[in-house]
């Protein structure tokens, strides 16, 4: 079975500044997805970001990024120049790929609540 | 591109009654999905996955009679709470995973979420 962990339960950030957050997991895989959700007040998933296990350039979105470890297992994501409108709950989640023989869920984390400070 | 809709977004219903829920893939289609349901404060916890045309299965300790799924079409999931009591009452995330068969496109995408609240 895999798990997720995120061990900083909130943090903040002031806006135009950098975060970053960090997530772990533990998994016999070698091949796997990963990605960082958003969850803001409205309470909608919002995908922020995915990499594929056997990528190895850490993948980018705008302002987001992640640094994927995978021998350390760690997946943190970095935010640059921070806006109000980060200000969400995020979730690091690990999924198997489809294999056409079954479809496996999405193993999430406890999560990150991030604010971004004015 | 790959929108999920979850209606409806709000429900109040008296204890005893039955909510239907549905979720759709606007814009893919989906053999599978997934229904989720979220206490505040905390992470997504894994009800059931449905898959098209197939019994959905469900996680342990969720009880398959009160929590029905149906998952009719390649677009469509179903989920209805049977004789809802005020303990049912909850956030419910559903999502639909994009299977067509590419790396770069299996993900999971996820409706807006109900809150159900059982009086």
């Amino acid at each position: 079975a895999q798990t997720v962990t995120q061990s900083q339960p909130e943090m903040s950030v002031q806006e135009a500044e950098t975060v970053t957050l960090s997530c772990t997991y533990d998994t016999s895989e070698s091949n796997y997805y990963l990605f960082w959700y958003k969850q803001p007040p409205s309470r909608q998933m919002i995908l922020v970001i995915r990499q594929e296990a056997y990528k190895q350039q850490n993948a980018t979105e705008n302002r987001f990024s992640v640094n994927f470890q995978k021998a350390a297992k760690s997946f943190s994501l970095k935010i640059s120049d921070s806006q109000l409108g980060d200000t969400a709950m995020y979730f690091c989640a690990f999924m198997r790929p489809y294999s056409g023989a079954g479809s496996y869920q999405l193993t999430f984390g406890k999560g990150t609540k991030l604010s971004v400070i004015p | 591109g790959a929108v999920v809709s979850q209606h409806p977004s709000r429900v109040i219903c008296k204890s005893g009654t039955s909510v239907k829920i549905e979720c759709r893939s606007l814009d893919f289609q989906a053999t599978t999905m997934f229904w989720y349901r979220q206490f505040p404060k905390q992470s997504l916890m894994l009800m059931a996955t449905s898959n098209e045309g197939s019994k959905a299965t469900y996680e342990q300790g969720v009880e398959k009679d009160k929590f029905l799924i149906n998952h009719a079409s390649l677009t469509l999931s179903t989920l209805t709470v049977t004789s809802a009591h005020p303990e049912d009452s909850s956030f419910y995330i559903c999502s639909a995973r994009d299977e067509v068969p590419s790396a770069s496109t299996d993900t999971q995408y996820f409706g807006p979420g109900t809150r159900l609240t059982v009086l």
